[in-house]
């Protein structure tokens, strides 16, 4: 069965401080899938990125950056420069390419304070 | 990307009734699941809805409790029937349309009294 592990509950940063998300996940799959998606207070849950197993290319995204290491089964997402509107609660999520049912993290808060 | 909307957005409900909830996709999707998301929690995955067939529940889920019907590859409802006050959660659905991204839909709050 597939895992994801978010082990921190919350962080909180002034703005324009960077902020990194940790995230390990477990799962038998050679071919898989993970996403960090955003849930802000107003509860939907927003997308941000994906990444594909077989492609381990760290890559910028405007204020987001990843680093997806399968050696270590970690995929962190950072924040660069963050602001209050960053402020929410961020799942890590794993699918697998056989049935693409997401599996969670327990989310991490963070609050960016002014 | 695929654009979801949900109803109702919320509701407050009294133990033992029904509520259904609707999802509407505005493009057709190959994929469609639901989702709950319990007061201060993460997301659980309750199940696959499949278009014209039976939708397959995770463990823990029954079809008595949550049934599912998708009529076709751009709507889908969750009915939580006789419900109790731990039923009280946010509830979310997504589609998935080809690619590996699943998009959702803005979620429906509901507290049962």
């Amino acid at each position: 069965a597939q895992k994801v592990t978010q082990a921190q509950t919350e962080i909180s940063v002034v703005e324009k401080e960077d902020v990194t998300l940790d995230c390990v996940y477990e799962t038998r799959d050679t071919t898989y899938y993970l996403f960090w998606y955003k849930q802000p207070p107003s509860g939907e849950l927003v997308f941000l990125i994906r990444r594909n197993s077989f492609d381990e290319q760290n890559e910028i995204s405007g204020r987001y950056s990843w680093n997806f290491q399968k050696s270590t089964s970690s995929f962190n997402f950072t924040i660069t420069a963050s602001q209050v509107v960053d402020s929410a609660v961020y799942f890590c999520a794993l699918s697998e390419a056989r049935d693409y049912k997401l599996s969670f993290g327990a989310g991490t808060t963070v609050t960016v304070r002014a | 990307s695929a654009v979801i909307s949900q109803k109702p957005s919320r509701d407050i409900c009294q133990r033992g009734t029904s509520l259904t909830i609707q999802c509407q996709v505005d493009s057709q999707v190959t994929m469609m699941f639901w989702y709950r998301q319990q007061p201060g929690q993460s997301l659980t995955l309750i199940a696959t809805a499949n278009q014209g067939s039976e939708a397959t529940y995770e463990s823990g889920f029954v079809i008595d409790k949550f049934p599912i019907s998708r009529p076709n590859l751009t709507f889908s409802t969750l009915t939580v029937s006789n419900m109790s006050p731990e039923d009280s959660s946010i509830y979310l659905c997504s589609g998935r349309q080809g690619g590996e991204t699943q998009y959702f839909g803005p979620g429906t709050r509901l507290l049962v009294l």
